[in-house]
């Protein structure tokens, strides 16, 4: 079965600090994956997404993200966390246009 | 941003009554999707659809009916709120065309049934 997996619900690190979120996802076939944010009562903003051109991928805001294929894992960095940065993050692996899985999300603190 | 809205922003409704949540793109764009979040359980698929009067059930349909007659709004109905309809409800859409995968989101409608 098709799935996403997060593997930290919730990571803490020092501001300055670099940050790593966790994805591993099943699928038969390459996907499309994407990282998305959510601020606290706020709806979710697309951060980066993967779909089979280069496998380092950049975002917004600093962060980066590589596909491993031979790893299944799309994992979320940023080299200097920055208090902003506390949020709610989701790994999706979208296989069609119905069927997009959510991860259960990696909530993301600052410690100053 | 996208232009995505949604309303009403919040609402408290009984159990048993009809509630009816709107979705409105200024995008023109072909997907559209309802979502619920719970603690825990990340976002799953209610409904979507892929044109207008095009719809299809995703994976938590069950209690929920969709319309689409016009590209920019999708509509969600609860036609006999319960109390484990209690969540946030976003709308996103996404266009699929041209690697254009990703979605966009509204943000959200808090409901509460009692």
């Amino acid at each position: 079965a098709q799935s996403v997996t997060q593997l930290d619900s919730h990571v803490s690190v020092s501001e300055g600090t670099p940050v790593l979120l966790r994805c591993n996802y099943s699928s038969s076939y390459s996907p499309s994956l994407f990282w998305y944010v959510q601020h606290p009562n706020k709806g979710l903003q697309l951060l980066l997404k993967y779909t089979s051109a280069a496998t380092l991928v950049k975002g917004i805001n600093g962060f980066e993200a590589e596909f491993k294929k031979s790893e299944t894992s799309f994992h979320l960095t940023k080299p200097s966390a920055h208090m902003s940065d506390a949020a709610e993050y989701f790994c999706v692996v979208r296989l069609s246009a119905s069927k997009i899985i959510f991860g259960s999300g990696t909530r993301l603190s600052i410690r100053p | 941003d996208a232009g995505i809205t949604q309303s009403p922003r919040h609402k408290v409704t009984e159990t048993g009554t009809p509630v009816t949540l709107r979705c409105h793109q200024t995008e023109n764009h072909r997907y559209m999707y309802w979502y619920r979040q719970d603690p825990g359980h990340g976002l799953r698929l209610i409904h979507y659809s892929y044109g207008v009067k095009d719809t299809d059930k995703g994976e938590v349909s069950d209690g929920y009916s969709v319309s689409r007659s016009k590209t920019e709004d999708f509509l969600l109905t609860l036609e006999s709120a319960t109390s484990s309809q209690t969540s946030v409800y976003f709308c996103a859409i996404s266009s699929g065309t041209g690697g254009g995968y990703e979605q966009y989101f509204g943000p959200g409608t808090r409901l509460t049934v009692t």
